[in-house]
């Protein structure tokens, strides 16, 4: 079955960066986008960017430019989501998901997520 | 960029009760208006694509509604299993964006 699958829980303090990976399964990584959302305790759901896993092409939100850097390696059906310059506000579960086909662009499955705290 | 606004930010009612969860658009977004279910401690999952198809498996009390700007989620005939934080989300724009939440909580 279709499956995303996340690296553990990170621990930074504030002004590094933290890299979080996503392993896909059970279809063609680079046949589909991989996005990345976050949600901070308690709060909503905040789209971060997307990254074209075949051609490493990316988008981000205009909140995240500059700080966010999104990769892929085909080779082991892995995305990356780095975030430099982290922050107290930066505390929140990372998720990554893959977009539908079909031009729609929903996002389905979701990976478990990754929880970033950042902490002094 | 594209704000959705939900209201309300939660909600509770009894099993068996019919609720209604609104989401509107800063703009236009035609139909590409989706709807996520994020039960506690759980990713996100796909529950409702463009305004008002269901996703495989979900339960046919679950419906969709809406075009433009104004949307609703209507779950009639609510479930325990229902609990969660309901999510619109729109693809319109370049970059996605989704509604603040709304809890449904079971009394």
């Amino acid at each position: 079955q279709v499956q995303l699958v996340q690296s553990g829980a990170e621990v930074q303090k504030p002004g590094a960066s933290v890299k979080v990976s996503c392993r896909a399964s059970g279809y063609s990584f680079t046949g589909n986008y991989l996005h990345w959302v976050r949600q901070a305790p308690g709060q909503g759901l905040e789209w971060m960017g997307r990254i074209n896993p075949e051609s490493g092409g990316t988008i981000f939100a205009q909140k995240f430019q500059g700080r966010v850097t999104m990769a892929s390696d085909t080779s082991i059906n892995t995305a990356y989501m780095e975030l430099t310059s982290l922050t107290f506000d930066d505390t929140a579960i990372y998720f990554c998901a893959r977009e539908v086909l079909g031009g729609l662009r929903t996002l389905d499955p979701w990976g478990q997520g990754t929880l970033v705290a950042v902490s002094s | 960029d594209i704000q959705m606004t939900q209201s309300p930010s939660s909600l509770s009612a009894s099993v068996g009760d019919r609720v209604s969860i609104t989401c509107r658009a800063s703009q236009s977004i035609s139909t590409y208006l989706h709807w996520y279910q994020q039960k506690p401690g759980r990713a996100p999952k796909l529950l409702i694509s463009d305004v008002s198809t269901l996703e495989s498996g979900v339960p046919s009390r679950f419906s969709g509604s809406g075009s433009g700007t104004d949307f609703t989620l209507t779950i009639s005939n609510l479930q325990p299993e229902d609990l969660a934080t309901y999510y619109c989300q729109q693809s319109y724009g370049t970059a996605l964006s989704f509604g603040g939440g709304t809890k449904v909580e079971i009394k």
